[in-house]
């Protein structure tokens, strides 16, 4: 399986402000993928990060208040933008593909409460 | 509906039973098939993937595809209190390699 670096790890923001989320992974993949995952919800897919070109959103999800880059197979960040409280949630980075085959791994998430 | 369903939770089995998850999905053309754990406060670890009908065994774990019911299921054999997590089934519709999630079950092992 790959190592997939997520940080930071949790963080505590204030209302209106925004914060970059980053995912490393230790080997090229085929696709990054940025998760929400609300307390006591199972996994909410936000958007599909393509590298070199936009991310593709879900239903719900937009450009402007989750901004995802990709500049390399590697490497991807999600900022949660204008933060209010009801972003509070983990959000998750996974990547598939390369010599992880069909399988999706997940980095440790990003605990984020916002006051 | 729910593109992917788990039988409602909170389940909670003896230590040495044997836990039984389990998964629907509407989508006939899913390809693959997958169980995560997830500890509280942790992100989602694989556990098992299917890809075909029939019984996979790893372990304590046995995953069952059922493609023409459109089912698939997570067996845990004698249990054990470091089982206890939620069980997130996972399906890959197609080529996308997205993955659907279920609602999860908490499985709760009980000494």
């Amino acid at each position: 399986s790959a190592v997939i670096s997520q940080k930071p790890s949790r963080d505590i923001c204030q209302r209106g402000t925004s914060l970059t989320i980053q995912c490393q992974v230790d080997s090229q993949v085929t696709m990054m993928f940025w998760y929400r995952q609300q307390p006591g919800q199972s996994l909410t897919l936000i958007a599909t990060a393509n590298q070199g070109s936009e991310a593709t959103y879900e239903s719900g999800f937009v450009i402007d208040k989750f901004p995802i880059s990709r500049p390399n197979l590697t490497f991807s960040t999600l900022t949660v933008s204008n933060m209010s409280p009801e972003d509070s949630s983990i959000y998750l980075c996974s990547a598939v593909g390369g010599n992880m085959e069909d399988i999706q791994y997940f980095g440790a998430g990003t605990r984020l409460s916002v006051l | 509906q729910k593109e992917v369903e788990q039988n409602s939770g909170p389940l909670s089995v003896p230590e040495g039973a044997i836990a039984s998850l389990n998964c629907t999905y509407s989508d006939r053309g899913s390809q693959s098939f997958f169980w995560y754990r997830q500890y509280s406060g942790k992100s989602p670890e694989l556990i098992m993937f299917i890809y075909s009908n029939g019984d996979k065994e790893d372990g304590r774990f046995t995953a069952q595809l059922n493609k023409a019911s459109q089912y698939v299921s997570l067996l845990i054999r004698d249990s054990q209190p470091s089982d206890s997590a939620t069980y997130l089934c996972a399906v890959n519709p197609g080529s996308a390699r997205q993955l659907t999630f279920g609602s999860g079950t908490q499985l709760t092992v009980l000494p």
